[in-house]
Protein backbone atom coordinates (compact mmCIF):
# COMPACT_ATOMS: atom_id res chain seq x y z
CA UNK A 1 0.00 0.00 0.00
CA UNK A 2 1.02 3.57 -0.52
CA UNK A 3 1.51 5.29 2.88
CA UNK A 4 0.48 9.11 3.14
CA UNK A 5 2.60 11.57 5.87
CA UNK A 6 0.88 14.75 5.98
CA UNK A 7 2.70 17.67 8.22
CA UNK A 8 1.63 18.91 10.04
CA UNK A 9 -0.48 16.97 11.77
CA UNK A 10 -2.18 20.25 13.02
CA UNK A 11 -1.69 24.18 12.09
CA UNK A 12 -2.77 27.33 13.99
CA UNK A 13 -3.22 30.74 11.53
CA UNK A 14 -4.89 33.60 11.61
CA UNK A 15 -7.71 35.16 8.81
CA UNK A 16 -5.87 36.16 6.00
CA UNK A 17 -2.45 33.83 6.54
CA UNK A 18 -1.50 32.37 3.52
CA UNK A 19 -0.39 28.38 4.67
CA UNK A 20 1.30 25.39 2.80
CA UNK A 21 0.05 22.05 3.53
CA UNK A 22 2.26 18.71 3.02
CA UNK A 23 2.04 15.28 1.69
CA UNK A 24 4.56 13.17 1.59
CA UNK A 25 3.90 9.46 -0.67
CA UNK A 26 5.98 6.03 0.57
CA UNK A 27 5.63 5.91 -3.13
CA UNK A 28 5.22 8.20 -6.69
CA UNK A 29 1.41 8.95 -6.71
CA UNK A 30 2.14 10.28 -10.50
CA UNK A 31 -1.01 12.94 -11.23
CA UNK A 32 -3.29 11.21 -8.61
CA UNK A 33 -3.09 13.10 -6.16
CA UNK A 34 -6.15 14.89 -4.41
CA UNK A 35 -6.87 17.43 -1.54
CA UNK A 36 -10.41 17.20 0.53
CA UNK A 37 -11.50 19.79 3.07
CA UNK A 38 -13.73 18.63 5.90
CA UNK A 39 -15.84 20.89 8.12
CA UNK A 40 -16.94 20.03 11.46
CA UNK A 41 -19.69 17.35 11.28
CA UNK A 42 -19.61 17.54 7.23
CA UNK A 43 -18.63 15.68 4.97
CA UNK A 44 -15.71 15.89 3.34
CA UNK A 45 -15.21 18.01 -0.11
CA UNK A 46 -12.82 17.89 -3.40
CA UNK A 47 -10.72 21.11 -3.12
CA UNK A 48 -7.51 19.63 -5.82
CA UNK A 49 -7.67 16.81 -8.13
CA UNK A 50 -4.78 15.61 -10.28
CA UNK A 51 -2.29 17.51 -8.23
CA UNK A 52 -3.05 21.09 -9.63
CA UNK A 53 -6.46 21.12 -11.02
CA UNK A 54 -8.45 23.37 -8.80
CA UNK A 55 -12.29 22.04 -8.56
CA UNK A 56 -15.11 23.78 -10.13
CA UNK A 57 -16.68 26.22 -7.70
CA UNK A 58 -13.57 26.27 -5.22
CA UNK A 59 -12.00 29.73 -4.57
CA UNK A 60 -8.74 30.59 -6.64
CA UNK A 61 -7.14 30.78 -3.33
CA UNK A 62 -6.23 27.48 -3.28
CA UNK A 63 -3.50 25.75 -5.86
CA UNK A 64 -1.83 22.50 -5.69
CA UNK A 65 1.49 21.27 -6.99
CA UNK A 66 3.66 18.09 -6.66
CA UNK A 67 5.31 15.16 -8.22
CA UNK A 68 6.36 12.30 -7.40
CA UNK A 69 6.79 12.01 -3.56
CA UNK A 70 6.18 15.41 -2.53
CA UNK A 71 2.89 17.36 -2.67
CA UNK A 72 1.34 20.51 -1.66
CA UNK A 73 -1.73 22.23 -1.05
CA UNK A 74 -1.27 26.20 -0.48
CA UNK A 75 -4.33 28.24 0.89
CA UNK A 76 -3.55 32.05 0.18
CA UNK A 77 -5.55 34.64 2.62
CA UNK A 78 -6.71 32.16 4.92
CA UNK A 79 -11.12 32.61 5.12
CA UNK A 80 -13.01 31.92 8.38
CA UNK A 81 -14.54 28.70 6.21
CA UNK A 82 -11.26 27.37 5.73
CA UNK A 83 -10.70 26.33 9.01
CA UNK A 84 -10.97 22.63 8.67
CA UNK A 85 -9.10 19.45 7.95
CA UNK A 86 -7.63 18.71 5.35
CA UNK A 87 -6.95 15.15 4.04
CA UNK A 88 -4.49 14.43 0.70
CA UNK A 89 -5.01 11.18 -0.86
CA UNK A 90 -3.65 9.01 -3.66
CA UNK A 91 -5.35 6.99 -6.58
CA UNK A 92 -2.28 5.86 -8.06
CA UNK A 93 -2.37 2.63 -7.12
CA UNK A 94 -4.73 0.36 -5.22
CA UNK A 95 -6.01 0.39 -2.10
CA UNK A 96 -6.55 4.36 -2.64
CA UNK A 97 -5.26 6.00 0.67
CA UNK A 98 -5.62 9.19 2.47
CA UNK A 99 -3.34 11.14 4.84
CA UNK A 100 -4.30 11.30 8.50
CA UNK A 101 -4.92 15.10 8.13
CA UNK A 102 -3.90 18.42 8.61
CA UNK A 103 -5.75 20.46 11.27
CA UNK A 104 -6.16 24.13 10.49
CA UNK A 105 -6.96 26.30 13.64
CA UNK A 106 -7.85 29.81 14.13
CA UNK A 107 -4.67 31.35 16.31
CA UNK B 1 -28.36 18.72 -7.87
CA UNK B 2 -26.00 16.11 -7.89
CA UNK B 3 -26.99 14.04 -4.43
CA UNK B 4 -25.90 11.40 -2.35
CA UNK B 5 -28.20 10.11 0.85
CA UNK B 6 -26.79 7.22 3.05
CA UNK B 7 -28.97 5.43 5.49
CA UNK B 8 -29.10 1.90 7.56
CA UNK B 9 -26.79 3.39 10.20
CA UNK B 10 -27.26 1.96 13.47
CA UNK B 11 -26.27 -0.06 17.11
CA UNK B 12 -25.42 -3.34 16.23
CA UNK B 13 -23.28 -6.31 18.23
CA UNK B 14 -20.35 -7.78 17.80
CA UNK B 15 -20.33 -10.73 14.56
CA UNK B 16 -23.65 -8.52 13.92
CA UNK B 17 -24.66 -7.60 10.11
CA UNK B 18 -26.00 -4.69 8.92
CA UNK B 19 -26.95 -2.66 5.14
CA UNK B 20 -26.19 0.44 4.52
CA UNK B 21 -28.18 1.95 1.63
CA UNK B 22 -26.82 5.11 -0.70
CA UNK B 23 -29.83 6.49 -2.70
CA UNK B 24 -28.60 9.16 -5.73
CA UNK B 25 -30.41 11.89 -7.37
CA UNK B 26 -29.18 14.61 -10.03
CA UNK B 27 -27.06 12.55 -12.21
CA UNK B 28 -27.01 9.52 -14.30
CA UNK B 29 -26.03 6.77 -11.82
CA UNK B 30 -25.27 4.04 -14.37
CA UNK B 31 -22.90 6.10 -15.52
CA UNK B 32 -19.87 6.28 -12.60
CA UNK B 33 -18.08 3.63 -10.61
CA UNK B 34 -19.16 4.70 -7.07
CA UNK B 35 -17.29 4.39 -3.11
CA UNK B 36 -17.48 3.46 0.24
CA UNK B 37 -15.54 5.44 2.75
CA UNK B 38 -15.32 5.35 6.24
CA UNK B 39 -14.13 7.29 9.63
CA UNK B 40 -14.23 6.22 12.84
CA UNK B 41 -15.00 8.29 15.79
CA UNK B 42 -12.59 11.34 15.68
CA UNK B 43 -10.13 9.66 13.17
CA UNK B 44 -9.13 10.37 9.50
CA UNK B 45 -10.59 8.44 6.45
CA UNK B 46 -10.35 5.29 5.21
CA UNK B 47 -11.24 3.86 2.01
CA UNK B 48 -13.87 0.89 2.07
CA UNK B 49 -14.90 -0.33 -1.22
CA UNK B 50 -15.40 0.48 -4.87
CA UNK B 51 -18.14 -0.64 -7.63
CA UNK B 52 -17.73 -0.50 -11.23
CA UNK B 53 -20.82 1.19 -12.91
CA UNK B 54 -22.38 -2.02 -13.93
CA UNK B 55 -21.38 -3.51 -10.71
CA UNK B 56 -19.18 -6.34 -12.88
CA UNK B 57 -15.60 -4.93 -10.57
CA UNK B 58 -15.68 -4.45 -6.98
CA UNK B 59 -12.63 -3.58 -5.21
CA UNK B 60 -12.10 -3.58 -1.18
CA UNK B 61 -10.16 -2.99 1.45
CA UNK B 62 -8.40 -6.43 2.88
CA UNK B 63 -9.59 -5.43 6.47
CA UNK B 64 -13.28 -5.90 5.06
CA UNK B 65 -12.47 -8.44 2.53
CA UNK B 66 -15.09 -11.42 3.18
CA UNK B 67 -17.05 -9.34 5.01
CA UNK B 68 -18.48 -7.15 3.62
CA UNK B 69 -19.83 -6.64 0.12
CA UNK B 70 -20.87 -3.84 -2.32
CA UNK B 71 -23.47 -3.72 -4.85
CA UNK B 72 -25.34 -1.21 -6.48
CA UNK B 73 -29.13 -1.51 -8.43
CA UNK B 74 -29.09 0.83 -11.84
CA UNK B 75 -32.55 0.66 -12.03
CA UNK B 76 -33.33 1.89 -8.67
CA UNK B 77 -30.11 4.62 -8.41
CA UNK B 78 -29.01 3.31 -5.28
CA UNK B 79 -25.75 1.40 -4.04
CA UNK B 80 -25.21 -0.81 -0.64
CA UNK B 81 -22.68 -2.51 1.39
CA UNK B 82 -23.46 -5.20 3.38
CA UNK B 83 -21.59 -5.94 6.46
CA UNK B 84 -21.50 -9.16 8.22
CA UNK B 85 -19.54 -10.30 10.86
CA UNK B 86 -19.31 -6.74 11.84
CA UNK B 87 -16.33 -5.69 14.71
CA UNK B 88 -15.52 -2.73 17.38
CA UNK B 89 -13.58 -1.64 14.73
CA UNK B 90 -15.64 -1.26 11.86
CA UNK B 91 -17.51 1.65 14.11
CA UNK B 92 -17.41 4.58 11.79
CA UNK B 93 -19.65 6.75 9.76
CA UNK B 94 -19.40 5.27 6.32
CA UNK B 95 -19.81 8.14 3.44
CA UNK B 96 -20.74 7.13 0.02
CA UNK B 97 -19.23 8.83 -3.14
CA UNK B 98 -19.36 9.19 -6.37
CA UNK B 99 -16.11 8.52 -8.52
CA UNK B 100 -15.53 11.47 -10.75
CA UNK B 101 -12.76 8.78 -13.84
CA UNK B 102 -12.02 11.05 -16.89
CA UNK B 103 -10.07 9.59 -19.47
CA UNK B 104 -6.83 10.58 -17.74
CA UNK B 105 -6.04 8.21 -15.58
CA UNK B 106 -6.39 9.90 -12.44
CA UNK B 107 -9.68 9.95 -10.18
CA UNK B 108 -11.21 11.28 -7.07
CA UNK B 109 -14.57 11.39 -5.08
CA UNK B 110 -16.88 13.90 -6.09
CA UNK B 111 -19.80 14.62 -3.86
CA UNK B 112 -19.94 12.36 -0.64
CA UNK B 113 -22.82 11.91 0.87
CA UNK B 114 -23.63 13.16 4.44
CA UNK B 115 -22.71 9.92 6.08
CA UNK B 116 -24.48 6.88 8.20
CA UNK B 117 -22.81 5.90 11.74
CA UNK B 118 -22.37 2.48 12.11
CA UNK B 119 -21.60 1.49 16.16
CA UNK B 120 -20.55 -2.14 17.14
CA UNK B 121 -20.97 -2.70 20.56
CA UNK B 122 -22.50 -5.00 22.65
Amino acid sequence: DIQMTQSPSSLSASVGDRVTLTCRTSQSAGNSLNWYRQKPGRAPEVLIFSVSSVQSGVPSRFSGSGSGTDYTLTITSLQPEDFATYYCQQTARYPPTFGQGTKLEIK
Amino acid sequence: EVQLVESGGGLVQPGGSLRLSCAASGFTFSSYWMTWVRQAPGKGLEWVANIKKDGSEKYYVDSVKGRFSISRDNAQNSMYLQMNSLRAEDTAVYFCGRIILPSTGTWWFDPWGQGTLVTVSS
